[in-house]
């Protein structure tokens, strides 16, 4: 079975600018959770989608919004790039809303200039 | 806000020592504290998960000891290999609601 796959693996973005990212869960699950990762804050949850609905959101502003598409996969956007959104991004999938057992995907990496 | 404690940030053993990394957390409603291992360029994987029922869960070389009055867990590492090298991460969750420790960056030398 294949794992959850992102794409793309690089990005570099400049300020202002908005990106997309994309996340494909493990067949079969139908839970999908992002992160942010960054040395000094470490990994920090931005939301989680269930069923094409948000179940769950972070703490992090309204520039990062998200959506969860019929096949269970997702993308992440973030809109108005600023130099500390430079971060690794990455999805988990579980099998069910608020599943426990997240498996990770490899993350996106994006700097921004 | 930081939920979860995670110490030491980085250690430093030799082959065949025994790393231990610990957590600490606030929140008594977690009810799930796993352990993940993450590469350099990869996302971190599922190593090893306890519930507060119990309070030591084994599996290969990896151990989790859990005090649940002290809110405190660690991960064991038995016999560490350089392959082992890696950064490690405690959480904790409720559901979907998951923090995650700040991570140990763990070498183990040959």
């Amino acid at each position: 079975k294949a794992g959850v796959t992102q794409t793309p693996r690089y990005l570099i973005k400049t300020r202002g600018q908005q990106v997309t990212l994309s996340c494909s869960p493990i067949s079969g699950h139908r839970s999908v959770s992002w992160y942010q990762q960054t040395p000094g804050q470490g990994l920090q949850f931005l939301f989680e989608y269930f069923s094409e609905t948000q179940r769950n959101k972070g703490n992090f502003p309204g520039r990062f919004s998200g959506r969860q598409f019929s096949n269970s996969r997702s993308e992440m956007n973030v809109s108005t790039l600023e130099l500390g959104d430079s971060a690794l991004y990455l999805c988990a999938s579980s099998l069910a809303a608020g599943g426990i057992e997240q498996f990770f995907g490899p993350g996106t990496r994006l700097t921004v200039l | 806000q930081q939920q979860v404690k995670q110490s030491p940030q980085s250690l430093i053993v030799q082959k065949g020592g025994i790393p231990i990394i610990n957590c600490a957390y606030e929140n008594t409603a977690f009810d799930y504290f796993p352990w993940y291992q993450q590469f350099p360029g990869k996302g971190p994987a599922l190593l090893i998960a306890i519930r507060p029922d119990v309070s030591e869960k084994k599996e290969g070389r990896f151990t989790i000891s859990f005090n649940k009055s002290a809110k405190q867990f660690s991960l064991h590492i038995m016999d560490s290999q350089p392959g082992d090298s890696a950064t490690y991460f405690c959480a904790a969750s409720k559901g979907n609601d998951m923090r995650f420790g700040a991570g140990t960056r763990l070498t183990v030398k040959p």
